[in-house]
């Protein structure tokens, strides 16, 4: 089956500790980005990265690593210096929709700070 | 002023009935709009794209006003499946790819 998948589905950590999230995608998309959603609150989006290799910093990327070392894959790292890291991250990857690029997404993990 | 902005709800509405959700967005560059829908603790999936002239789909019709910014979507004969939250979101003008999500309005539809 083609699509996006993300684990762990929920993750705990202690807070000091750094935590990589994984995304994976078989859809041959060029374009991959990672979003955070917190209750009662839109995306916001923490990084993206358009072509293997390349990253660019979204609006709250504080906090947060990347790396995209293969077109499939694009994890996460939350490090100890994201202030308030309790969240539901979101991986998306970029595809077509008629004429319209459009995003899609993976099942997210919920992360969540002891 | 957030770049999309929505009325977060909540609707709650009767099986049968017609509900309107709006949108207003701020970058008077963006190009590309959507209409996205969240479940509980799922992720959000596309609903539909929306066009300039207004695209159905089955009991779902979205409207774009690029004039005034303004984004709408229509929802006829409500079933209690839709419940669900409608994320509207607004694209382009700016990165590459890049899409700005508005907070979400709460829809619960009841028998």
């Amino acid at each position: 089956d083609g699509g996006i998948t993300q684990s762990p589905k929920y993750l705990f950590r202690k807070e000091g500790q750094n935590v990589t999230l994984s995304c994976e995608q078989n859809l041959n998309h060029d374009a991959m980005y990672w979003y955070r959603q917190d209750p009662g609150q839109g995306l916001r989006l923490i990084y993206y990265s358009q072509i293997v290799n390349d990253f660019q910093k979204g609006d709250i990327a504080e906090g947060y690593s990347v790396s995209r070392e293969k077109k499939e894959s694009f994890p996460l790292t939350v490090t100890s210096a994201q202030k308030n890291p309790t969240a539901f991250y979101l991986c998306a990857s970029n595809g077509r929709e008629g004429s319209t690029d459009t995003q899609y997404f993976g099942p997210g993990t919920r992360l969540t700070v002891l | 002023r957030k770049e999309v902005e929505q009325d977060p709800g909540p609707f709650n509405v009767p099986e049968g009935a017609t509900v309107a959700f709006n949108c207003t967005y701020s970058n008077s560059a963006s190009q590309s709009f959507f209409w996205y829908r969240q479940d509980c603790r799922k992720e959000p999936k596309l609903l539909m794209s929306v066009y300039s002239s207004g695209n159905e789909d089955g009991r779902f019709t979205a409207q774009l006003n690029r004039a005034s910014q303004y984004i709408s979507l229509l929802i006829r004969d409500s079933k209690l499946s839709d419940s669900a939250t409608y994320l509207c979101v607004v694209g382009g003008g700016t990165s590459y790819g890049k899409l700005t999500f508005g907070q979400g309005t709460i829809l619960t539809v009841h028998p």
